[in-house]
C-alpha cells in the first residue's frame, strides 16, 4: 500500500523568506513523487516531479523538492516566498512499478505569504 | 489552447435529484480520471479510465457511474444526489498513467441539499 502524510496542515510565512512544505511517503515499492500547487478557485497544476532519476528535483516558480529514501521523504523548498506563491499545496505519490497506479493524494498544505 | 474543460462550474441539487458532469479533453490523452475534493481530505480518486471503452473504480466510487465512449469525453453521473455528495469535483487526464503528468479543469462546485 502507498500513502503519503503532508505534515503541517498550514503553513505562514513573510515574503523574501525561505519555505518548507514537509512530505513523507510510505510504499511498498521505488515511488513516483509529484507536488501539486492549487491555486483559489483553479485546478491542479504540476510543481514538479520524482521518478527515480536525481534526487534533487527542480520545478517551476523556483520550487524543488529533495528525494531521501532513508527519511522516506520529499520534501519542497523555495529559497525566498513571493506572494503569488499563496495557495494550496498537495504531495503526491504513485507507486513506480505499476503505470496504471492511480495517484494517491496528500491532504495538502495551505501556505499563507504574509507583505 | 483549451485543455480540460468541465461544466457546469456550480450546481445545487435537491436531495435523490440526478446530473450529469461533463468533461472534455482536446490534448488525445489515453487517461482520464474523476476526482472529488473535501475541506482538508486532499483529492479522491472516484473512477479513472485508461482509454475509449474501458472504465475502473477509484478509492470512492459508490453512487457514481461513468462512461468513456469517445477518447475526448468522460462524463460522472450522479443517480440518486445525497448529501455526502456535496463536494467539488475535478476532471484530469494524462497522456500515459506512468509518471506523466495531470493536467486538470477548474472543477464543478456541487451542493446537495
Amino acid at each position: 500500500a502507498q500513502s503519503v502524510t503532508q505534515l503541517d496542515s498550514h503553513v505562514s510565512v513573510s515574503e523574501g523568506t525561505p519555505v518548507l512544505l514537509r512530505c513523507n511517503y510510505s510504499s511498498s515499492y521505488s515511488p513516483s513523487l509529484f507536488w501539486y500547487v492549487q491555486h483559489p478557485n483553479k485546478g491542479l497544476q504540476l510543481l514538479l516531479k520524482y521518478t527515480s532519476a536525481a534526487t534533487l528535483v527542480k520545478g517551476i516558480n523556483g520550487f524543488e523538492a529533495e528525494f531521501k529514501k532513508s527519511e522516506t521523504s520529499f520534501h519542497l523548498t523555495k529559497p525566498s516566498a513571493h506572494m503569488s506563491d499563496a495557495a494550496e499545496y498537495f504531495c503526491v505519490v504513485r507507486t513506480a512499478y505499476s503505470g496504471n497506479t492511480p495517484l494517491v493524494f496528500g491532504k495538502g498544505t495551505r501556505l499563507s505569504v504574509i507583505a | 489552447n483549451a485543455g480540460v474543460t468541465q461544466t457546469p462550474k456550480f450546481r445545487i441539487l435537491k436531495i435523490g435529484q440526478s446530473m450529469t458532469l461533463q468533461c472534455t479533453q482536446d490534448m488525445n490523452h489515453n487517461y482520464m480520471y474523476w476526482y472529488r475534493q473535501d475541506p482538508g481530505m486532499g483529492l479522491k480518486l472516484i473512477y479513472y479510465s485508461v482509454g475509449a471503452g474501458i472504465t475502473d473504480k477509484g478509492e470512492v466510487p459508490n453512487g457514481y457511474n461513468v462512461s468513456r465512449s469517445t477518447t475526448e469525453d468522460f462524463p460522472l453521473r450522479l443517480e440518486l444526489a445525497a448529501p455526502s455528495q456535496t463536494s467539488v469535483y475535478f476532471c484530469a487526464s494524462s497522456d500515459t498513467g506512468a509518471n506523466e503528468k495531470l493536467f486538470f479543469g477548474s472543477g464543478t462546485q456541487l451542493s446537495v441539499l
